[in-house]
Order: structure tokens, then C-alpha cells, then sequence
């Protein structure tokens, strides 16, 4: 088993819809929580920084973590033709960990 | 931006041929890191850097070495390239606490090994 699993999708959506982008995870020791945007042929470009329980919201995202379930959430409003791209969640037990836990990825693509 | 620069960014090469990569930072940061990324595998951890000439293995670490002789360079080399590492690299840094300490990616090099 995977320590996080990840819906590699592909997930289409008509521009304005709400998107909903989840991972599971076993290792209840992970704290500290990220979401990544990959466009193609780029790299990861850090999204969403979240530590322990909760939701942190920054404009249109919103990154939602319930640690009794072992899931993470990330929420995008009103999505853009631009937000189309693969997003990775990735996860960590302490902050500054050498090694982080990563996602496969979910392929979104928001339709005009 | 992180001030990162991998380079080639695109490299064909024959199995059994040497390759090293290049990753530059420009902003003076301790820690830095090699990934691979792989359909359904996703991104792991090959090597990484705490400070110059101070290595250490990843998850993925055979068939690869590394070496940091300055602050702001570090190699990514295989040895004696194999088929199955044909993939994409990234090069990443770790920020300083003040940014969360968090890691930020380089643009990726893209490795054909033929």
C-alpha cells in the first residue's frame, strides 16, 4: 500500500465549477500538508502549505485537512481554463523533512 | 521563482553512456534535492544535500551518485545510463523557515536514455 494514494483522474470541469481534489493517506504521523500545480512540461510549483487539522484558504483555494480521517482536500472556485494542469498533493511528519510524500497527481482540465 | 536552473534541459543518450545533471540555485539555500518523476509512481527522492560536500540517499538512489562542491551547484550523475532511467528530473531546494520550509522545484530535465 501506498503511504498516499490519489486519484490520477482525468477530471473535466466547465469553467466556474467548484473542484474538489482529495488524498488519502496511512502514516498518521504526516503533520504537515501541500499541494502542488503542475502545468506541462513544468515543474511542481507550491500551491497550498497547510500544518495539522483545518483549512486554509487563499483566494479562489481552499486546502482542507481532516486528520481523523486521513484526508486531504483541495477546493478551487470558480476554476479557470488556466487552473487546468496536474495537481500532487504531498505530505510530510515534520517540518523541513527531507523526504516528502507525494501524490501520483490528478490531471484536471477546466472547459471553456 | 526559486532561483533554480537545471540544465540540459532535454538529453537523448545511449544505454550504458555516462550523463550528469546539472542544478544551480542562486540563492544561497543548504538544502538541495533530486527527484525523479515516473507515470504512476510519482515524484521520489533520488538524493539530496545539506550543505556542500554533505550527501545523503533517497528512496530511489541506486544507479545514481551526486556530489556538491559549491553552495549553489549540485550533480546529478548516472554512472552508466540505463533504459530504465529514462525520466524527469527535478532539481529542487529547501526555503528557509521564514517560507515554511517548504520545497520549490526546478523546471525538470527530461532524460531519453536509448
Amino acid at each position: 500500500q501506498k503511504e498516499v494514494e490519489q486519484d490520477p483522474g482525468p477530471l473535466s470541469v466547465p469553467e466556474g465549477a467548484i473542484v474538489s481534489l482529495n488524498c488519502t493517506y496511512s502514516n498518521s504521523a504526516f503533520q504537515y500538508f501541500m499541494w502542488y500545480r503542475q502545468y506541462s512540461r513544468k515543474g511542481p510549483e507550491l500551491l497550498m502549505y497547510t500544518y495539522s487539522s483545518g483549512n486554509k484558504e487563499d483566494g479562489r483555494f481552499t486546502a482542507q485537512v481532516d486528520k481523523s480521517s486521513k484526508y486531504i482536500s483541495l477546493f478551487i472556485r470558480d476554476s479557470q481554463p488556466s487552473d487546468s494542469a496536474t495537481y500532487l498533493c504531498a505530505m510530510s511528519a515534520e517540518s523541513g523533512a527531507n523526504n516528502l510524500f507525494f501524490g501520483t497527481g490528478t490531471r484536471l482540465t477546466v472547459i471553456p | 521563482d526559486a532561483g533554480i536552473t537545471q540544465s540540459p534541459r532535454h538529453k537523448v543518450t545511449e544505454t550504458g553512456t555516462p550523463v550528469t545533471l546539472r542544478c544551480h540555485q542562486t540563492e544561497n539555500h543548504r538544502y538541495m534535492y533530486w527527484y525523479r518523476q515516473d507515470p504512476g509512481h510519482g515524484l521520489r527522492l533520488i538524493h539530496y544535500s545539506y550543505g556542500v560536500k554533505d550527501t545523503d540517499k533517497g528512496e530511489v538512489s541506486d544507479g545514481y551518485s551526486v556530489s556538491r562542491s559549491k553552495t549553489e551547484d549540485f550533480l546529478l550523475t548516472l554512472e552508466s545510463a540505463t533504459s530504465s532511467q529514462t525520466s524527469v528530473y527535478f532539481c529542487a531546494i529547501r526555503a528557509g523557515v521564514s517560507s515554511g520550509n517548504t520545497i520549490y522545484f526546478g523546471e525538470g530535465s527530461w532524460l531519453t536514455v536509448v
